[in-house]
């Protein structure tokens, strides 16, 4: 079974600041990663989503990378702005599966002024 | 383009009554639907995948006869929850994709059963 795991759980930076957020999971035969946003009480925005045969994706300010054989993705942040304070989620779809997500515990950021 | 919508956004309901939550792909024709379960302060838990005109699949520890979905169309799904009880009030979020591509979220249902 897929486990997710995300690191760390709660995060608070100061504006300007770049800033990484870590995903490992158990089972490296998946079909692909994606990054997401949820602000509170709010549904998901997806940030960036990463094939299982690719090793980065970046969109504006963020950049994720995915290294499939150590089970682990990371989300990279640029100069960080207080409207990136949100909650941060990686999601893990299943080879094989339909693409069943699942979902990490998720990482909760602050970015203060 | 890749909109999902879902109605309504929230629900309160007396314990015992049926709720139904519809959600719609706005924009594209989708081939399967997700739907997820979000309680306070935890990670989306999947609960079934739905394909247009076929019967849904549900997770381990999902009860299929008190989350009936149905997917009548490729751009609506449907999750009802029957005789809703207070351990029930949650977060429901659905998701719409095609051929299992990437999931293209909806903006959430909260449900409060009294």
């Amino acid at each position: 079974k897929q486990e997710v795991t995300q690191i760390p759980a709660a995060l608070s930076v100061p504006e300007g600041e770049n800033l990484v957020l870590n995903c490992s999971f158990t089972d490296s035969a998946i079909y692909n990663l994606q990054w997401f946003r949820q602000d509170p009480g709010k549904g998901l925005t997806s940030l960036l989503l990463i094939q299982s045969s690719q090793r980065e994706q970046t969109s504006g300010r963020l950049n994720a990378s995915l290294d499939k054989s150590s089970g682990r993705s990371t989300l990279y942040i640029a100069a960080s702005q207080p409207g990136d304070s949100a909650t941060y989620l990686c999601a893990v779809g299943r080879a094989g599966g339909g693409n069943k997500l699942t979902f990490g515990t998720g990482t909760q950021l602050k970015v203060e002024l | 383009g890749a909109v999902v919508s879902q109605h309504p956004s929230w629900v309160i309901c007396k314990s015992g009554t049926s709720v139904k939550i519809e959600c719609r792909s706005l924009d594209f024709q989708a081939t399967t639907m997700f739907w997820y379960r979000q309680f306070p302060k935890q990670s989306l838990m999947l609960m079934a995948t739905s394909n247009e005109g076929s019967k849904a699949t549900y997770e381990q520890g999902v009860e299929k006869d008190k989350f009936l979905i149905n997917h009548a169309s490729l751009t609506l799904s449907t999750l009802t929850v029957t005789s809703a009880h207070p351990e029930d009030s949650s977060f429901y979020i659905c998701s719409a994709s095609i051929d299992y591509d990437e999931q293209f979220f909806g903006p959430g249902t909260r449900l409060t059963v009294l």
